[in-house]
Protein backbone atom coordinates (compact mmCIF):
# COMPACT_ATOMS: atom_id res chain seq x y z
CA UNK A 1 0.00 0.00 0.00
CA UNK A 2 1.24 3.41 -0.72
CA UNK A 3 2.74 5.27 2.52
CA UNK A 4 4.73 8.55 3.93
CA UNK A 5 7.10 7.81 6.38
CA UNK A 6 8.52 10.53 8.41
CA UNK A 7 11.04 9.26 10.76
CA UNK A 8 11.46 11.77 13.47
CA UNK A 9 8.31 12.21 15.54
CA UNK A 10 9.72 14.64 18.12
CA UNK A 11 13.24 17.10 17.32
CA UNK A 12 14.53 20.03 20.00
CA UNK A 13 16.78 22.09 18.64
CA UNK A 14 18.38 25.88 19.66
CA UNK A 15 17.91 28.48 17.36
CA UNK A 16 20.35 28.98 15.07
CA UNK A 17 20.94 25.18 14.50
CA UNK A 18 20.29 23.58 10.96
CA UNK A 19 17.05 21.49 10.41
CA UNK A 20 16.80 18.61 8.30
CA UNK A 21 13.21 16.34 8.40
CA UNK A 22 12.98 12.92 6.78
CA UNK A 23 10.23 12.02 4.50
CA UNK A 24 9.96 8.76 2.50
CA UNK A 25 7.27 7.42 0.04
CA UNK A 26 6.44 4.41 -1.55
CA UNK A 27 4.88 5.00 -4.59
CA UNK A 28 6.51 4.30 -7.97
CA UNK A 29 4.53 6.28 -9.94
CA UNK A 30 4.71 9.99 -10.62
CA UNK A 31 4.27 12.03 -7.59
CA UNK A 32 3.52 15.20 -6.25
CA UNK A 33 5.29 16.15 -2.89
CA UNK A 34 4.44 18.64 -0.40
CA UNK A 35 5.48 19.71 3.13
CA UNK A 36 2.45 21.65 5.49
CA UNK A 37 3.09 23.35 8.25
CA UNK A 38 0.47 23.55 11.60
CA UNK A 39 2.14 26.46 13.78
CA UNK A 40 0.17 26.24 17.50
CA UNK A 41 -3.31 27.29 16.87
CA UNK A 42 -3.38 27.29 13.37
CA UNK A 43 -4.66 26.01 10.31
CA UNK A 44 -2.35 23.41 8.52
CA UNK A 45 -0.62 25.56 5.11
CA UNK A 46 1.42 24.83 2.74
CA UNK A 47 4.91 25.48 3.10
CA UNK A 48 6.18 24.18 0.10
CA UNK A 49 5.33 21.68 -3.16
CA UNK A 50 7.22 20.10 -5.71
CA UNK A 51 5.52 18.92 -8.76
CA UNK A 52 7.97 18.95 -11.68
CA UNK A 53 11.48 20.41 -13.11
CA UNK A 54 14.06 21.68 -10.60
CA UNK A 55 14.24 19.03 -7.10
CA UNK A 56 15.27 21.37 -5.45
CA UNK A 57 12.64 23.39 -4.15
CA UNK A 58 12.91 26.71 -2.11
CA UNK A 59 9.37 27.56 0.36
CA UNK A 60 8.60 30.10 2.52
CA UNK A 61 10.32 31.54 5.79
CA UNK A 62 13.76 29.78 4.24
CA UNK A 63 12.73 26.35 4.04
CA UNK A 64 13.86 24.18 1.08
CA UNK A 65 13.12 20.51 0.24
CA UNK A 66 15.04 18.44 -2.03
CA UNK A 67 13.18 15.32 -4.12
CA UNK A 68 15.26 12.38 -4.80
CA UNK A 69 13.72 10.05 -6.77
CA UNK A 70 16.06 7.44 -6.46
CA UNK A 71 15.76 7.27 -2.94
CA UNK A 72 12.05 8.26 -2.84
CA UNK A 73 12.85 11.50 -0.44
CA UNK A 74 11.57 14.35 -0.47
CA UNK A 75 13.31 15.86 3.17
CA UNK A 76 12.71 19.18 4.71
CA UNK A 77 15.91 21.72 5.28
CA UNK A 78 16.18 24.64 7.02
CA UNK A 79 20.20 26.00 7.42
CA UNK A 80 19.51 28.19 10.85
CA UNK A 81 15.45 27.47 12.73
CA UNK A 82 14.25 30.38 14.53
CA UNK A 83 11.86 30.05 17.94
CA UNK A 84 9.42 30.70 15.31
CA UNK A 85 9.33 27.56 13.62
CA UNK A 86 8.28 25.80 16.02
CA UNK A 87 5.21 23.72 14.87
CA UNK A 88 4.19 20.12 13.32
CA UNK A 89 5.24 19.34 10.08
CA UNK A 90 3.75 17.10 7.58
CA UNK A 91 5.25 15.36 4.11
CA UNK A 92 2.34 14.52 2.04
CA UNK A 93 2.42 13.04 -1.57
CA UNK A 94 -0.53 13.15 -4.34
CA UNK A 95 -0.10 9.88 -6.10
CA UNK A 96 -0.74 10.23 -10.01
CA UNK A 97 -3.32 8.02 -11.89
CA UNK A 98 -5.56 7.61 -8.33
CA UNK A 99 -4.96 11.40 -7.52
CA UNK A 100 -4.91 10.38 -3.75
CA UNK A 101 -3.17 12.74 -1.20
CA UNK A 102 -1.26 10.30 1.75
CA UNK A 103 0.26 12.19 4.71
CA UNK A 104 2.79 11.28 6.92
CA UNK A 105 2.25 11.14 10.70
CA UNK A 106 4.05 14.26 11.17
CA UNK A 107 7.27 15.61 13.01
CA UNK A 108 6.78 17.89 16.15
CA UNK A 109 9.58 20.44 16.44
CA UNK A 110 10.51 22.59 19.19
CA UNK A 111 12.78 25.07 19.18
CA UNK A 112 14.35 26.51 21.94
CA UNK A 113 15.50 30.24 22.37
CA UNK B 1 -9.61 36.20 -0.07
CA UNK B 2 -11.59 34.06 2.88
CA UNK B 3 -10.30 30.79 3.75
CA UNK B 4 -11.83 27.54 4.20
CA UNK B 5 -14.79 27.91 6.85
CA UNK B 6 -15.87 24.98 9.36
CA UNK B 7 -18.37 24.92 11.78
CA UNK B 8 -18.47 24.31 14.51
CA UNK B 9 -15.33 24.52 16.31
CA UNK B 10 -16.07 22.35 19.15
CA UNK B 11 -18.28 19.40 19.74
CA UNK B 12 -18.64 16.83 22.46
CA UNK B 13 -21.48 13.90 22.65
CA UNK B 14 -22.01 10.73 23.96
CA UNK B 15 -21.43 7.19 21.68
CA UNK B 16 -24.23 6.66 20.04
CA UNK B 17 -25.19 10.18 19.33
CA UNK B 18 -25.17 11.54 15.94
CA UNK B 19 -23.29 14.47 14.53
CA UNK B 20 -22.51 16.60 11.58
CA UNK B 21 -19.98 18.84 10.25
CA UNK B 22 -20.33 21.65 8.13
CA UNK B 23 -17.48 23.18 5.59
CA UNK B 24 -17.67 25.94 3.02
CA UNK B 25 -14.80 26.06 0.22
CA UNK B 26 -12.38 28.74 -1.11
CA UNK B 27 -15.15 29.85 -3.37
CA UNK B 28 -13.52 28.27 -7.08
CA UNK B 29 -11.94 25.50 -6.05
CA UNK B 30 -13.69 22.03 -7.27
CA UNK B 31 -11.87 19.79 -5.47
CA UNK B 32 -13.25 19.15 -1.37
CA UNK B 33 -11.79 16.51 1.32
CA UNK B 34 -12.66 15.56 4.95
CA UNK B 35 -9.96 14.06 6.62
CA UNK B 36 -10.11 12.48 9.87
CA UNK B 37 -6.66 13.40 12.28
CA UNK B 38 -6.82 11.34 15.70
CA UNK B 39 -3.94 13.03 18.07
CA UNK B 40 -0.48 12.18 17.06
CA UNK B 41 -1.17 11.15 13.93
CA UNK B 42 -1.76 12.70 10.24
CA UNK B 43 -4.24 13.99 8.59
CA UNK B 44 -6.13 10.68 7.21
CA UNK B 45 -8.58 10.96 4.06
CA UNK B 46 -11.94 10.27 4.39
CA UNK B 47 -13.55 11.41 1.11
CA UNK B 48 -12.56 13.77 -1.84
CA UNK B 49 -15.13 15.48 -4.02
CA UNK B 50 -14.84 16.95 -7.28
CA UNK B 51 -17.63 19.12 -7.94
CA UNK B 52 -20.53 17.33 -6.54
CA UNK B 53 -19.51 13.89 -7.18
CA UNK B 54 -17.18 11.35 -5.47
CA UNK B 55 -13.85 10.80 -6.40
CA UNK B 56 -12.33 8.70 -3.51
CA UNK B 57 -14.68 7.50 -0.60
CA UNK B 58 -12.28 4.07 -0.01
CA UNK B 59 -11.44 5.13 3.74
CA UNK B 60 -14.93 6.61 4.79
CA UNK B 61 -16.40 4.27 7.15
CA UNK B 62 -19.78 4.06 5.27
CA UNK B 63 -21.53 2.39 8.15
CA UNK B 64 -21.76 4.90 10.09
CA UNK B 65 -20.22 7.65 7.90
CA UNK B 66 -21.60 9.73 5.52
CA UNK B 67 -21.28 12.74 3.33
CA UNK B 68 -22.47 15.10 0.84
CA UNK B 69 -21.10 17.76 -1.01
CA UNK B 70 -24.99 20.09 -2.83
CA UNK B 71 -24.29 21.93 -5.77
CA UNK B 72 -20.41 21.41 -5.74
CA UNK B 73 -19.92 23.59 -2.86
CA UNK B 74 -20.81 23.03 0.72
CA UNK B 75 -20.41 20.16 2.30
CA UNK B 76 -21.57 18.48 5.53
CA UNK B 77 -20.00 15.30 7.40
CA UNK B 78 -22.25 13.08 9.34
CA UNK B 79 -21.33 10.47 11.70
CA UNK B 80 -24.29 8.44 12.82
CA UNK B 81 -24.05 6.62 15.79
CA UNK B 82 -20.99 7.88 16.70
CA UNK B 83 -18.20 5.34 18.83
CA UNK B 84 -15.82 6.36 21.24
CA UNK B 85 -12.63 5.85 18.24
CA UNK B 86 -14.27 8.69 16.24
CA UNK B 87 -12.90 11.28 18.41
CA UNK B 88 -10.69 12.93 16.65
CA UNK B 89 -10.20 16.62 14.40
CA UNK B 90 -12.17 16.47 11.28
CA UNK B 91 -10.27 18.47 9.04
CA UNK B 92 -12.32 19.86 6.02
CA UNK B 93 -9.34 21.08 3.27
CA UNK B 94 -10.12 22.65 -0.52
CA UNK B 95 -8.02 22.69 -3.77
CA UNK B 96 -8.52 24.75 -6.72
CA UNK B 97 -7.77 20.94 -8.35
CA UNK B 98 -7.46 17.63 -7.56
CA UNK B 99 -4.99 16.61 -10.17
CA UNK B 100 -1.03 16.41 -10.72
CA UNK B 101 0.40 20.11 -11.46
CA UNK B 102 -0.10 23.65 -10.40
CA UNK B 103 -2.93 24.30 -8.47
CA UNK B 104 -3.41 21.48 -5.95
CA UNK B 105 -2.00 22.44 -2.85
CA UNK B 106 -4.89 22.31 -0.11
CA UNK B 107 -6.38 25.10 1.99
CA UNK B 108 -7.26 23.55 5.30
CA UNK B 109 -9.81 24.98 7.88
CA UNK B 110 -9.53 25.06 11.42
CA UNK B 111 -10.87 22.08 11.86
CA UNK B 112 -13.60 20.73 14.25
CA UNK B 113 -12.55 18.94 17.47
CA UNK B 114 -15.39 15.95 18.18
CA UNK B 115 -15.01 14.68 21.66
CA UNK B 116 -16.71 10.94 21.78
CA UNK B 117 -17.50 10.15 25.57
Amino acid sequence: AQSVSQHNHHVILSEAASLELGCNYSYGGTVNLFWYVQYPGQHLQLLLKYFSGDPLVKGIKGFEAEFIKSKFSFNLRKPSVQWSDTAEYFCAVLTSGTYKYIFGTGTRLKVLA
Amino acid sequence: EAGVAQSPRYKIIEKRQSVAFWCNPISGHATLYWYQQILGQGPKLLIQFQNNGVVDDSQLPKDRFSAERLKGVDSTLKIQPAKLEDSAVYLCASSFLGTSGTGNEQFFGPGTRLTVL
